[in-house]
């Protein structure tokens, strides 16, 4: 199983909604990430977590909140969004933190907050 | 100064063609390095790593210049479904990403 599964697949909120993305994997990585992308742009990181522990934040609006609560999963909880977050939500894996090996993405997850 | 620098193209070469992507980044204690091909609404794939030795895969030749730090992707007979945005990726601490290069490959 080489895979990342995200769901959903599509999302539309509105402004004052509560929602919650999820992202599983099953290769026994240890470090999982969320990046967030925009059209024509690279993916851009948010959080990375390292042994179920948040290691890195990249200034993320506490809007966005990620949650990691075993070495399988990993959620981004969404609070009171704006329009412009509206974007394609990408979980990734990775064997370990500072290995050499590459990351595995999901398909992602589409948002427009409305 | 970005982590990685990549010419965004686009790209629009005939079938058949060969076509060389490059990049560079900033961090001379990267780790890896890698080429992921993204299709439009997808979301990236590996395309290949890539060693200092340089590797080859089928029509696809990946070679690292860590002295130059500058990396690069060779496409040969390109194919219309090589069509997609690839994007330069350098491991440190975390995954940096290029802003991808734009191919459309032309019938």
């Amino acid at each position: 199983d080489t895979e990342v599964t995200q769901t959903p697949k599509h999302l539309v909120m509105g402004m004052t909604n509560k929602k919650s993305l999820k992202c599983e994997q099953h290769m026994g990585h240890r470090a999982m990430y969320w990046y967030k992308q925009k059209a024509k742009k690279p993916p851009e990181l948010m959080f990375v977590y390292s042994y179920e522990k948040l290691s890195i934040n990249e200034s993320v609006p506490s809007r966005f909140s990620p949650e990691c609560p075993n070495s399988s999963l990993l959620n981004l909880h969404l609070h009171a969004l704006q329009p412009e977050d509206s974007a394609l939500y990408l979980c990734a894996s990775s064997q370990e933190p500072l290995s050499n090996t590459e990351a595995f993405f999901g398909q992602g997850t589409r948002l427009t907050v409305v | 100064r970005k982590e990685v620098e990549q010419d965004p193209g686009p790209f629009n070469v005939p079938e058949g063609a060969t076509v060389a992507f490059n990049c560079t980044y900033s961090n001379s204690a990267s780790q890896s390095f890698f080429w992921y091909r993204q299709d439009c609404r997808k979301e990236p794939k590996l395309l290949m790593s890539v060693y200092s030795s340089g590797n080859e895969d089928g029509r696809f030749t990946a070679q690292l210049n860590r002295a130059s730090q500058y990396i690069s992707l060779l496409i040969r007979d390109s194919k219309l479904s090589d069509s997609a945005t690839y994007l330069c990726v350098v491991h440190g601490n975390q995954f940096y990403f290029g802003t991808g290069t734009s191919l459309t490959v032309i019938p």
